[in-house]
């Protein structure tokens, strides 16, 4: 069965403070690994695609790597702007995409 | 500006009643979603729609029901016999290809409340 596992559920930062979110993925034949930004009572916002292993994409203070197993969205020193909740989600050989749970980030000035 | 309407916000319900939950595009895309979304798990899948007039059943389809007629437009209606409907509903959109991995666009989402 296909299945999306983030971690840490949780994390909180100092501003400045570098770190990196985890998505660990079983997609059969994955497509394309999505990363979202969502901030509370409100629709998750498109931040990165990537298709297939040793793909980088950045914006801004994101960036998103993607290895065979995993996907990590580093965050090179957050602003308390960046706090939201971040879903990772892929797309294997069906029609629907696999979402996980989120991390939860917060970042203090 | 391009993007998704999801009307209304906040919906309150009593216990027994169908309710319709409105989702709008304007991004000229083919395929639309609906996903139900709960504290402490991940998006879950209800219904999709690759194409006008027709549709198929995602994850947890019992208790809802779709319609597609036009390619703007994907309503969702819950029914009284979907067991606990209480939840923020999110509609999306994207691309339609096969084989391809487009990514989806969300609307603002509802929050359904029913007691």
């Amino acid at each position: 069965e296909d299945q999306v596992t983030q971690s840490p559920e949780a994390l909180r930062l100092q501003e400045g403070e570098s770190s990196s979110l985890n998505c660990s993925y079983t997609v059969s034949g994955l497509r394309g690994l999505f990363w979202y930004r969502q901030d509370p009572g409100k629709g998750p916002e498109f931040l990165f695609t990537l298709y297939s292993a040793g793909e980088e994409k950045e914006k801004e203070r994101l960036k998103a790597t993607l290895t065979k197993k995993e996907s990590f969205l580093h965050i090179t020193a957050p602003k308390p702007e960046d706090s939201a909740t971040y879903l990772c989600a892929g797309r294997g050989n069906t029609d629907k995409l696999i979402f996980g749970t989120g991390t939860r980030l917060q970042v203090f000035p | 500006d391009g993007g998704i309407t999801q009307s209304p916000k906040y919906l309150f319900r009593k216990e027994g009643q169908n309710v319709t939950l409105s989702c709008e595009q304007n991004l000229n895309h083919d395929a639309m979603y609906w996903y139900r979304q709960d504290p402490g798990q991940g998006l879950r899948l209800i219904y999709y729609s690759q194409i006008v007039n027709d549709f198929q059943k995602g994850d947890i389809a019992e208790g809802y029901s779709v319609s597609r007629e036009k390619k703007e437009s994907f309503p969702l209606t819950v029914t009284s016999a979907q067991k606990n409907p209480t939840a923020f509903y999110l509609c999306a959109s994207s691309r339609a290809g096969q084989g391809a991995a487009y990514e989806q666009y969300f609307g603002p989402g509802t929050r359904l409340t029913v007691t």
